[in-house]
C-alpha cells in the first residue's frame, strides 16, 4: 500500500520563477492538504483540496495556487518566487468525513525548494 | 485562533531513559484534538499519538504516552526507554472542532537527541 508520494524531492529556482510541486495521496484517500515548513519552524497550512476544488485556505497570498485531478493527485504552484518561499513543502492526504481519531492524515517526505 | 507553544528548542536524553517534551496550547473551541508527530531528517511527518479533548484517559501508544492536563492546557509527550532511533524533531499540533478535515496548527518543534 503506497503512502503519500511527492515530487520532486529537491529543486532550486531563482527569484521570479514559477514552480510546480506534485503529490499522490495514499491509496483510498480523496483529500489533499499542503503545508509549508520554513527552516526551524513547524508546518503551516496552505490549502486543502477535495473533489477538485479548494476547500480551505490558510494565510498565503494568491501566488500560491493548486489543483486536484480526478485521480485525487494534486499540484501546488507558486508564481513569482521570493527568497522567503524557500521551505519544505509537505503534502498530507486524508479521507473526507474521516473520524476525529487521527491516523487518517498521512504526510509525504516533502519537496525541498530553494529560491536563490 | 489556535496556538501551540513548545518551549524546548532542544533536549538530550540518555539511551533507555525516559524524556518529557512539553507542549501547551490555546484555543477557545471546546472540541479539539491534540497530536504529536516525529520528523526525522528525511522530512516525513510521522504520527505518534492523539488525544481528544473529551477523552477521559491519557493516550498511550507503545513507548509514547501523552500527559494531558486540560485545565493547564498542556499535552506533554513522554517517551519511555529512549532509543537512538528516537533522535528527531518532535512537533505538537492541534486542530479545532476535531473534524477530520480541519487543518492542523503546529508548534515550532523540539529537537530530541538520544545519547548512547
Amino acid at each position: 500500500d503506497a503512502g503519500v508520494t511527492q515530487s520532486p524531492t529537491h529543486l532550486i529556482k531563482t527569484r521570479g520563477q514559477q514552480v510546480t510541486l506534485r503529490c499522490s495521496p495514499k491509496s483510498g484517500h480523496d483529500t489533499v492538504s499542503w503545508y509549508q515548513q520554513a527552516l526551524g519552524q513547524g508546518p503551516q497550512f496552505i490549502f486543502q483540496y477535495y473533489e477538485e476544488e479548494e476547500r480551505q485556505r490558510g494565510n498565503f497570498p494568491d501566488r500560491f495556487s493548486g489543483h486536484q485531478f480526478p485521480n485525487y493527485s494534486s499540484e501546488l504552484n507558486v508564481n513569482a518566487l521570493l527568497l522567503g518561499d524557500s521551505a519544505l513543502y509537505l503534502c498530507a492526504s486524508s479521507l473526507v468525513g474521516g473520524g476525529a481519531d487521527t491516523g487518517e492524515l498521512f504526510f509525504g517526505e516533502g519537496s525541498r525548494l530553494t529560491v536563490l | 485562533a489556535q496556538k501551540i507553544t513548545q518551549t524546548q528548542p532542544g533536549m538530550f536524553v540518555q539511551e533507555k531513559e525516559a524524556v518529557t517534551l512539553d507542549c501547551t496550547y490555546d484555543t477557545s473551541d471546546p472540541s479539539y484534538g491534540l497530536f504529536w508527530y516525529k520528523q526525522p531528517s528525511s522530512g516525513e511527518m510521522i504520527f505518534l499519538i492523539y488525544q481528544g479533548s473529551y477523552d477521559q484517559q491519557n493516550a498511550t501508544e507503545g513507548r509514547y504516552s501523552l500527559n494531558f492536563q486540560k485545565a493547564r492546557k498542556s499535552a506533554n509527550l513522554v517517551i519511555s526507554a529512549s532509543q537512538l532511533g528516537d533522535s528527531a524533531m518532535y512537533f505538537c499540533a492541534m486542530r479545532a472542532h476535531n473534524s477530520g478535515n480541519t487543518p492542523l496548527v503546529f508548534g515550532k518543534g523540539t529537537r530530541l537527541s538520544v545519547i548512547a
